[in-house]
């Protein structure tokens, strides 16, 4: 399986925007990039995803390099709600639907 | 709706014995996926289920199974606790078998003493 690789801790000011990256080098032709947020106690919650092309939702932008070795998700304007664990997952589709996880970025957002 | 809901919410055993944690997906769902996440790490994936059919298996010993019910809810079941099997268990449910959003439940969590 495809690995990702994320810095242990990012720090950000509020109302202004986090850029958090994802390597994954070896990610394959047909591996979705996903990307979800765990506050403590709860389970991971869905941010966006993507395969080839950058995405945006409500919550938050994806934008993936070329040869598709990186990904960064970019939160537009920091809020305290935003202080999570992020992580950057792979799902090779086919039969299954198996996510990969990283062991994830923490968040904290400064007021 | 409801989203995913599990129990119980915490378990505390003994290593030799075993655990059963249940799943109920969002209604509508059809897959049910667990995941198993060490304190500090990622989730892990264990196994998915689609219309009762296994679909999917990690890297987990036999004493790990699963099974789905005709009204799609789950159980995982581990057998002959180990002190490693602590962790966090988490049950996903998605619309299909690939590719839709997974939405996560708040998980259980398991203490082997």
């Amino acid at each position: 399986d495809a690995k990702t690789t994320q810095p242990n801790s990012m720090e950000s000011n509020e109302e202004e925007p986090v850029h958090l990256p994802c390597n994954h080098s070896t990610i394959s032709g047909t591996d979705y990039i996903h990307w979800y947020r765990q506050l403590p106690s709860q389970g991971p919650e869905y941010v966006i995803h993507g395969l080839t092309s950058n995405v945006n939702n409500r919550m938050a932008s994806l934008a993936i390099a070329e040869d598709r070795k990186s990904s960064t998700l970019i939160l537009h304007r920091a809020t305290l709600r935003d202080a999570a664990v992020y992580y950057c997952a792979l799902n090779s589709g086919g039969s299954n639907y198996k996510l990969t996880f990283g062991k994830g970025t923490l968040l904290t957002v400064n007021p | 709706d409801a989203g995913v809901t599990q129990s119980p919410t915490h378990l505390i055993k003994t290593r030799g014995q075993h655990v059963t944690l249940r799943c109920s997906p969002i209604s509508g769902h059809k897959s049910v996926s667990w995941y198993q996440q060490v304190l500090g790490q990622g989730p892990q994936f264990i196994f998915q289920y689609y219309e009762k059919e296994e679909r999917g298996r990690g890297n987990f010993p036999d004493r790990f199974s699963a099974r789905q019910f005709p009204n799609y809810s789950s159980e995982l079941n581990v057998n002959a606790l180990l002190l490693g099997d602590s962790a966090l268990y988490l049950c996903a449910s998605s619309r299909s078998a690939v590719l839709d959003t997974q939405y996560f439940g708040p998980g259980t969590r398991l203490t082997v003493l």
